[in-house]
């Protein structure tokens, strides 16, 4: 069945280091997106990808790295530059030419420790 | 610049009661607009959308939703909630941004507790 796979589930950090979170598709979409979901804030767009090679910063950029190398794939790094790491961190794929919405992969939690 | 508005933060209903979600939304074309659910730490799954045509849309699990272009509104409904509809449900209105893509601008959610 095609879907999204992100890992791990649950990611802890100590203050000062990188981690990255994976995700993987076989959807065949073209466009990736990372949100990241506090309390009470809904979802914030990090950075998005509508093509292999390209990216786009979103709303909250800042601390936060990504890479798209494969259609597949779209790794987010998380950077000791970001301050307040802490969160709950969705990869959302899109189908293009349709405006069909995203799907969603199941997250993975970050928690600095 | 597009935008969602949830007024309901949190909503509390009996089971086998009524329930009706709010969400407005601002953006100056036709909008595309969508109804999200989910469950705790887990991701979000599509209740239905909304694109042209019918006003009045059905989606899984028993839901609907109208869109009321008078009002900027597009409200969720369900005639009867069961204790399994207990989640966050998140509107979210879909933007063109260029190469055949639409960004998502997503409300702040409403999370949804149902007294057995």
């Amino acid at each position: 069945d095609g879907g999204i796979t992100q890992s791990p589930k649950y990611l802890f950090r100590k203050e000062g280091q990188n981690v990255t979170l994976s995700c993987e598709q076989n959807l065949n979409h073209d466009a990736m997106y990372w949100y990241r979901q506090d309390p009470g804030q809904g979802l914030r767009l990090i950075y998005y990808s509508q093509i292999v090679n390209d990216f786009q910063k979103g709303d909250i950029a800042e601390g936060y790295s990504v890479s798209r190398e494969k259609k597949e794939s779209f790794p987010l790094t998380v950077t000791s530059a970001q301050k307040n790491p802490t969160a709950f961190y969705l990869c959302a794929t899109e189908k293009r030419q349709g405006g069909y919405g995203y799907t969603f992969g199941s997250g993975t939690r970050l928690t600095v420790v | 610049a597009q935008s969602v508005t949830q007024p309901d933060i949190h909503i509390t209903v009996s089971e086998g009661a009524s329930l009706e979600l709010r969400c407005n939304y601002s953006y100056g074309a036709t909008p595309y607009l969508f109804w999200y659910v989910q469950s705790p730490g887990q991701g979000l799954q599509l209740l239905l959308k909304y694109f042209s045509g019918d006003t009045l849309v059905q989606g899984i699990k028993g839901f609907e939703a109208e869109f009321k272009r008078s009002q900027s509104s597009f409200n969720l409904r369900k005639p009867s909630v069961h204790w399994s509809d207990a989640a966050e449900y998140f509107c979210a209105v879909a933007a063109y941004s260029g190469a055949g893509s639409y960004q998502l601008t997503f409300g702040k959610g409403t999370k949804l507790s149902v007294i057995p």
